[in-house]
């Protein structure tokens, strides 16, 4: 079955630590995104990116890093610069062909920094 | 600015309806999806709609007045495992997803 993969589920860090989030893709869409998730609040959108060896920033960017080597792989860094990283966050990806094309997402990876 | 709004939390019996209502402001206006999200999982898709009206799929059904900024997702014949949030998102003049922050459906028996 077709679908986007994130791991881990649950990942725990210490303050001051880089950490990278994987996303991986087998739905051979072009677009893929990374969405942060806090309680009371509506997704937002840190980076996407529309084709390989391009990405271009969200609204919330700053402290985060990605990498699009490959159609499949969209992995997200959390960096020390990052001031509030605990959050749940969600990747995705979508067929650009189509206005109307739904937005598919992986079950996310809640991060917990201490 | 732009700005989606849904209430923060509805409360329904089983087996009853329920409309969870959305209303938008965003600069242009590219279609509005209906997201659901089960606690601590993916949100999935449920509808799209870019013209005026209602578009039906089972027992769940979405309306969109563009004129009014206004859209509702109704839910039939409730069933427990409809408990869940609700997410409305607009794709603006850019064909970027602005997203509301999602209604908690509590269903009780």
């Amino acid at each position: 079955d077709g679908g986007i993969t994130q791991s881990p589920k649950y990942l725990f860090r210490k303050e001051g630590q880089n950490v990278t989030l994987s996303c991986e893709q087998n739905l051979n869409h072009d677009a893929m995104y990374w969405y942060r998730q806090d309680p009371g609040q509506g997704l937002r959108l840190i980076y996407y990116s529309q084709i390989v060896n391009d990405f271009q920033k969200g609204d919330i960017a700053e402290g985060y890093s990605v990498s699009r080597e490959k159609k499949e792989s969209f992995p997200l860094t959390v960096t020390s610069a990052q001031k509030n990283p605990t959050a749940f966050y969600l990747c995705a990806s979508s067929d650009t062909d189509r206005e109307s094309s739904p937005l598919h997402f992986g079950n996310g990876t809640r991060l917990t920094v201490t | 600015g732009q700005n989606i709004d849904q209430p923060t939390e509805m409360t329904a019996t089983e087996g009853a309806i329920v409309q969870i209502n959305c209303t938008y402001q965003t600069s242009g206006f590219n279609g509005l999806f209906w997201y659901q999200q089960h606690a601590g999982e993916a949100p999935t898709f449920l509808s799209y709609n870019v013209l005026d009206g209602l578009e039906e799929k089972g027992r769940f059904s979405s309306f969109l007045s563009r004129s009014k900024g206004y859209s509702y997702l109704l839910l039939k014949e409730l069933q427990m495992k409809d408990s869940a949030s609700y997410l409305c998102a607009v794709s603006d003049s850019n064909y970027q997803l602005i997203w509301g922050a999602g209604t908690k459906l509590i269903i009780k028996p």
